[in-house]
């Protein structure tokens, strides 16, 4: 059974950037798909787009281009989520999700990361 | 982008009775492989959102048969048939078949 651990929230000036990591254990490799959403306060789920575990290639949803950068370091298992130039509206809990959204087997969630961008 | 509209917003429950969440698709989420990716997640309170259905009514593995999906086209449902205090928190629809995946607004489950 997978599980990912996401690290700590972020407290970050507009301008500035941040890195959530997301560490994957129990991992198992058939499963291709990480997923990052982003959810600001009171709101609906957006998906941000995912990346391929195998190839390291990322896809980015509308909205979500240019800013943000979706990596892997596949030798400690972790997957990045890197937002530079923030803005207020970024303040958000973003949460990474291995697995296929729409298909079987189950996903996996992180706990979330909770990145608030003020002044 | 696919618009995704669930009714009610708010739905305060009885505990052992029935509840059903209504969602609507601005679009088709037949896709051209046959299947329709639409999704059902569960949010309860504080925590992560959790996938509950999968392509209309597939349950996902340790959900509860009391969780049932049905609909088609454009038109979908979640039927809880029989509320227990745990089904408690924020339900969310989500469709996969048009770019990019778009969720419901929430429907809240409230005693």
């Amino acid at each position: 059974q997978a599980q990912l651990v996401q690290s700590g929230s972020e407290l970050k000036k507009p301008g500035a950037s941040v890195k959530v990591s997301c560490k994957a254990s129990g991992y198992t490799f058939d499963i291709d798909t990480m997923n990052w959403l982003r959810q600001a306060p009171g709101q609906r789920p957006e998906w941000m787009g995912w990346i391929s575990s195998s190839t390291g290639n990322p896809t980015y949803a509308q909205g979500f281009t240019g800013r943000f950068v979706f990596s892997l370091d596949t030798s400690v298992s972790t997957a990045y989520l890197q937002i530079s130039s923030l803005k207020a509206e970024d303040t958000a809990v973003y949460y990474c999700v291995l697995g296929d959204l729409h298909q079987p087997p189950p996903t996996y969630w992180g706990q979330g990361t909770l990145v608030t961008v003020s002044s | 982008d696919v618009v995704m509209t669930q009714s009610p917003l708010s739905l305060p429950v009885t505990l052992g009775q029935p509840a059903s969440i209504s969602c609507r698709s601005s679009q088709s989420l037949v896709y051209s492989d046959g299947n329709t990716y639409l999704s059902w997640f569960q949010q309860r309170p504080g925590q992560s959102p959790r996938r509950l259905i999968y392509k209309v009514s597939n349950r996902d593995s340790g959900v509860p048969d009391r969780f049932s999906g049905s609909g088609s086209g454009t038109d979908f449902a979640l039927h809880i048939s029989r509320v227990e205090a745990e089904d408690i928190g924020v339900y969310y629809c989500m469709q996969g078949t048009r770019w990019p995946a778009t969720f419901g607004q929430g429907t809240k489950v409230e005693i």
